[in-house]
């Protein structure tokens, strides 16, 4: 196992076309968790997941956002009629069941560019 | 409202030339403490958990150490190697319903040879 994976690492669209991402994370960890990054910004939450259940969305998360994690593996984050505000670092975490003293492992990110 | 601030901003030191980055914090029920150090273009790196105040971590040349309000990041003798951002994160006590860490906006730390 090599970590959390995330696919592709860069998305160059237009404004209003749709884009999918996709993090496959450390198969034995069982909660997801997805952020973005402005520049000079620390992470900001999305969403998590604990197996295939999606237990909390940040209210900065619109209708246009959406997220799965079907089975409990990989999982998918959707974002709809793209707009400028949504070019970003989407960064994908995974963690044991409780992250404790292993905090999270991130992968190294979506880089979205919206034109 | 959790916060977490960090600072200072950015910061440029020698090589050898020790020194402390700061992050305060409000929360509502504390959980966890957490340090990540992010490199150019890449995601967060776990460093440090703390729990409660007056714990301590070491890892090389970085000890993490914690008090009710902050948490401080100590570099002894940096090297240019150490050059990164270094983030902070807070998370809430889950039975409060929230699962997600709250982090700051990192400093950047510059190392000179």
């Amino acid at each position: 196992d090599t970590g959390v994976s995330q696919n592709p690492r860069h998305k160059i669209t237009k404004r209003g076309q749709n884009v999918t991402f996709r993090c496959d994370p450390i198969s034995e960890h069982n909660r997801l968790y997805w952020y973005r990054q402005t520049l000079g910004q620390g992470p900001e939450f999305l969403t998590y997941f604990q197996n295939e259940a999606q237990l909390e969305k940040s209210r900065l998360l619109s209708d246009r956002f959406s997220a799965e994690r079907p089975k409990g593996s990989f999982s998918t984050l959707e974002i709809q009629r793209t707009e400028q505000g949504d070019s970003a670092m989407y960064l994908c975490a995974s963690s044991p069941r409780d992250p404790g003293s292993y905090g999270y492992t991130f992968g190294s990110g979506t880089r979205l560019t919206v034109v | 409202e959790d916060q977490v601030t960090q600072s200072p901003e950015a910061l440029r030191l020698q090589e050898g030339e020790s020194s402390s980055l700061n992050c305060s914090y409000t929360v509502s029920g504390l959980r966890g403490l957490f340090w990540y150090r992010q490199d150019p273009g890449k995601g967060p790196e776990f460093l440090f958990t703390l729990y409660s105040a007056g714990e301590e971590k070491e890892k090389e040349r970085l000890k993490a150490t914690l008090t009710k309000k902050e948490s401080f990041l100590h570099i002894t003798a940096p090297k240019p190697e150490d050059s990164a951002t270094y983030l902070c994160a807070v998370q809430a006590d889950p039975t409060s319903g929230t699962y997600k860490y709250i982090f700051g906006t990192g400093t950047r730390l510059k190392v000179l040879a």
